[in-house]
């Protein structure tokens, strides 16, 4: 069965903090797909990035990163120098090759204090 | 281009009545997904849709919970009868194709379900 962990249940930062956000999954496909999601406190989810199981490389974009380990199963996200706009619950998701068994993680409640 | 629309945003009920919620996904998205949301957990898939077939409902209630979507457009989930545990948020996202390599999904803002 796929499941995410998301070790951080809350974390608060004061505004321009880099902060990083742990994201551990478990899955026995060698093909999948892993995503981070945002939600605001308004409640919908935005989507970040999505990564698939063969792309290790690292990816930036702008104060975002996103650092991929299969090695230790691992998808974290940084976020450099933090904003107050960057207080939200930050989802973690894994989902199988075929498009089914879409999972999130518990989330991490972020909040970046002024 | 619109996002996904929900309706209504907001519903109170009593336990063991019944409710319904709306979904109109972005348009042109073939599949369709239900998610509940239990505050402080992450969504879970209730039911997945790809135009009006199901693809995935194994986790749905099927005892209290029903979704279909006539024509491939529009969704409805209905709880009968609810219960006290059902409260939560109802989330409703699209995805563009068929599911194959795991089209990203985009959400709407949710109908938030609070049974009494």
């Amino acid at each position: 069965a796929q499941k995410v962990t998301q070790a951080q249940t809350e974390i608060s930062v004061v505004e321009k903090e880099d902060v990083t956000l742990d994201c551990v999954y478990e899955t026995r496909d060698t093909t999948y797909y892993l995503f981070w999601y945002k939600q605001p406190p308004s409640g919908e989810l935005v989507f970040l990035i999505r990564r698939n199981s063969f792309d290790e490389q690292n990816e930036i974009s702008g104060r975002y990163s996103w650092n991929f380990q299969k090695s230790t199963s691992s998808f974290n996200f940084t976020i450099t120098a933090s904003q107050v706009v960057d207080s939200a619950v930050y989802f973690c998701a894994l989902r199988d090759n075929y498009g089914q068994n879409f999972v999130f993680g518990p989330g991490t409640r972020l909040s970046v204090l002024p | 281009e619109a996002g996904v629309a929900q309706s209504p945003r907001y519903k109170i009920i009593e336990k063991r009545q019944s409710v319904a919620f709306w979904c109109n996904p972005i348009s042109g998205h073939a599949t369709l997904y239900w998610y509940q949301q239990i505050l402080g957990q992450g969504p879970k898939l209730l039911i997945q849709f790809q135009n009006n077939g199901v693809v995935d409902d194994s986790q749905l209630p099927k005892d209290r919970f029903s979704a279909e979507r006539l024509k491939g457009v529009d969704s409805t989930l209905k709880i009968q009868p609810a219960k006290l545990e059902d409260s939560a948020v109802y989330l409703c996202a699209s995805s563009r194709l068929i599911p194959i390599r795991a089209e990203t999904q985009y959400f709407g803002p949710g109908t938030r379900l609070l049974v009494l």
